[in-house]
């Protein structure tokens, strides 16, 4: 059963706009990750977020973590053509070593 | 250069056969996993293995197999029971099994013909 899941599952925005995707889970976890994929490629890790943190910063991105809610986003500020690509996010049950996936985000940059 | 490599890019497999994804990294990492992925659709995770000679099952690994004999290897057999195994194939690794970051090669996609 997947643990993540996005919203919304599809997502287009001009450039230069910010971008915000929402990933809800189910049970308690020792932290959650984001990923990134371009199409038919392989995933790109982009930030770690631990349970007891409730924001990170990367560049341009911003990931927040509300652990009372089960849920997370990710912010991508001034968004770029370059940005157009499929975002996952992952997390990893307490009880389980493992990494679980959502359904992903597809985020389109228009020019 | 350290990394996560799979091969072949491209399989094609005939019904009834069985087929080895080959997954090897060269970066220590002690976690490996195997995901499938769907047009479409996000990963679903098939075997995965936290430590040499040591794996367990996923969610979906009706019609697989593994083994973990060796640190930096991590083959996956799809085989004739797996009754729709035409997919996007990707393995990673990571330090420690959920933990840390995961690593991920460029994925392997198998077609049934």
């Amino acid at each position: 059963s997947q643990q993540g899941e996005e919203d919304p599952q599809a997502l287009s925005i001009q450039e230069g706009e910010n971008a915000t995707m929402n990933c809800s889970y189910k049970t308690s976890i020792n932290n959650l990750q984001w990923y990134r994929q371009n199409s038919g490629r392989g995933l790109v890790h982009l930030i770690l977020i631990r349970s007891n943190e409730r924001e990170k910063h990367s560049g341009r991105l911003r990931v927040t973590l509300d652990t009372s809610k089960k849920s997370s986003s990710l912010l991508i500020t001034a968004s770029r053509a370059a940005d157009t690509a499929s975002y996952f996010c992952a997390t990893d049950f307490k009880v389980a070593q493992k990494l679980v996936f959502g359904q992903g985000t597809r985020l389109t940059i228009n020019p | 250069d350290g990394g996560i490599t799979q091969s072949p890019k491209y399989l094609f497999r005939k019904e009834g056969q069985n087929v080895t994804l080959s997954c090897e990294q060269n970066l220590n990492h002690d976690a490996m996993y195997w995901y499938r992925q769907d047009p479409g659709q996000g990963l679903r995770l098939i075997y995965y293995s936290q430590i040499v000679n040591d794996f367990q099952k996923g969610d979906i690994a009706e019609g697989y197999s593994v083994s973990r004999e060796k640190k930096e290897s991590f083959p996956l057999t799809v085989t004739s029971a797996q009754k729709n195994p035409t997919a996007f194939y990707l393995c990673a690794s990571s330090i420690v099994a959920g933990d840390t970051e995961a690593f991920f090669g460029q994925g392997t996609r198998l077609t049934v013909v």
